[in-house]
């Protein structure tokens, strides 16, 4: 089956310091998304991305489609320890879903 | 007004019982599922139902048995509960489905205890 590997696993980071997190996979994908779970919620969509090369922003983050529809990665501007949780990679092909197996971020004060 | 609703938050129950979770979605969405996290956080789908359709069923054991009534609910049994079967467990709707355009809508979760 489809797989894709989330890097890095961890980061803790400084307030005030940029985050930078990515997804890979060996098969191609039609639309990206990231996810954000924080403790005892659900994942909250973040942002979707839809064509190959895409760069969508939502506030502090930014988000890029891979050009070979292979990869993704996620960008975080100006952490704030609000930003602390797990963040998903998720990729769709064909009516299917796969996850990523997450980065847990730790943003200390 | 939560969009998508699970209960119980928690349930802690002894192996070998049979228990049920519940789901519901307000947002009018045709496709709903259910996905299980494990402690390593790995979210893995179980089932999926559009329209009240069974869709997906990954290889799940049979003691799981997911059951939609209509489409806005979709619940979740299970038989013989194992120690293995300690993980939370997420239900999730889209408008239709896949991720498509407006990703999943998530459920806060049911962390069941099997003890």
């Amino acid at each position: 089956g489809q797989q894709l590997n989330q890097s890095p696993q961890s980061m803790f980071i400084q307030e005030g310091e940029d985050v930078s997190m990515n997804c890979t996979s060996s098969s191609i994908f039609n639309t990206w998304l990231w996810y954000k779970q924080d403790p005892g919620e659900g994942p909250v969509l973040l942002i979707a991305l839809y064509k190959a090369g895409e760069l969508t922003s939502n506030g502090r983050l930014t988000a890029q489609f891979g050009i070979t529809r292979k990869d993704s990665f996620l960008n975080i501007s100006a952490s704030i320890p609000s930003d602390v949780g797990i963040y998903f990679c998720a990729g769709q092909y064909a009516g299917k879903s796969t996850f990523g197996d997450g980065t847990t971020l730790t943003v200390k004060p | 007004d939560t969009a998508v609703s699970q209960t119980p938050k928690y349930l802690v129950t002894q192996m070998g019982n049979d228990k049920s979770i519940k789901c519901e979605q307000n947002l009018g969405h045709d496709t709903m599922y259910w996905y299980k996290q494990d402690s390593k956080k790995f979210l893995k789908i179980m089932f999926s139902y559009n329209n009240k359709e069974l869709i997906i069923n990954e290889t799940v054991p049979n003691r799981f048995s997911p059951k939609s009534p209509d489409k806005a609910h979709l619940n979740l049994h299970i038989n013989s509960l194992e120690l293995g079967d300690s993980a939370v467990y997420f239900c999730a709707s889209s408008p239709y489905e896949g991720q498509g355009r407006y990703g999943y809508t998530f459920g806060s979760g049911t962390r069941l205890t099997v003890v």
